[in-house]
């Protein structure tokens, strides 16, 4: 079946540093969401991805989606502490009901 | 936040007893899952629910059972609880499913199973 992997697992980065964290997917992928979940809390959606080679931004996260929509990736520029968390992909197939998540990548900032 | 809550948030229970776990909304949406959260497993999807009475298994099914009579209510049963069921579990909540909206999540529910 389809799988995402996501890497890093964990990435720990001084603040003011960058960070990126990517998901893979061994097959073509309908669409793909972000969430970010803080240290003790639940995961809140971040935004979506639709379309070939898109590339969104808000603020300092730029978030993009492969040509192939096989790949996607979150980049934060210039991290802070209030970026601290563990930040997921998710998907779901072409007709599917279910809303698939990878492993997520923590993400710890040292001031 | 979205009108979703989870009950309990923290419970505490004994091998073999039966478990329910309740997710209700105030959204009226029509997809409803249920996660567990491990370490370094991140999110795996129970079960799922596309309508009243409408559901299916996800990822890690096994020795769970869920109910939706109602369309804000989604119910995770366990049947017999065993140590490795304990997780914080989540309930979330999506208006389109398939067509990916986001889906919002509850604030979890953390089951210790001793």
């Amino acid at each position: 079946g389809q799988q995402v992997m996501q890497i890093p697992q964990y990435q720990h980065v001084q603040e003011g540093e960058d960070f990126t964290t990517y998901c893979n997917s061994s097959t073509t992928l309908s669409n793909i969401q972000w969430y970010k979940q803080r240290p003790g809390g639940h995961p809140v959606f971040l935004i979506q991805l639709v379309k070939s080679g898109e590339v969104k931004k808000q603020k300092r996260l730029t978030f993009q989606f492969g040509e192939a929509k096989k790949n996607s990736s979150l980049h934060i520029t210039a991290t802070q502490t209030t970026d601290v968390g563990t930040y997921f992909c998710a998907y779901s197939g072409a007709g599917s009901y279910q809303l698939t998540f990878g492993k997520g990548t923590k993400l710890s900032v040292i001031p | 936040d979205a009108g979703i809550t989870q009950s309990p948030r923290h419970k505490v229970t004994e091998t073999g007893t039966p478990v329910t776990l309740r997710c209700h909304q105030t959204e009226n949406h029509r997809y409803m899952y249920w996660y567990r959260q491990d370490p370094g497993h991140g999110l795996r999807l129970i079960h799922y629910s596309y309508g009243v009475k409408d559901t299916d298994k996800g990822e890690v099914s096994d020795g769970y059972s869920v109910s939706r009579s109602k369309t804000e209510d989604f119910l995770l049963t366990l049947e017999s609880a065993t140590s490795s069921q304990t997780s914080v579990y989540f309930c979330a909540i999506s208006e389109t499913g398939h067509l990916n909206t986001e889906a919002f999540f509850g604030q979890g529910t953390r089951l210790t199973v001793v």
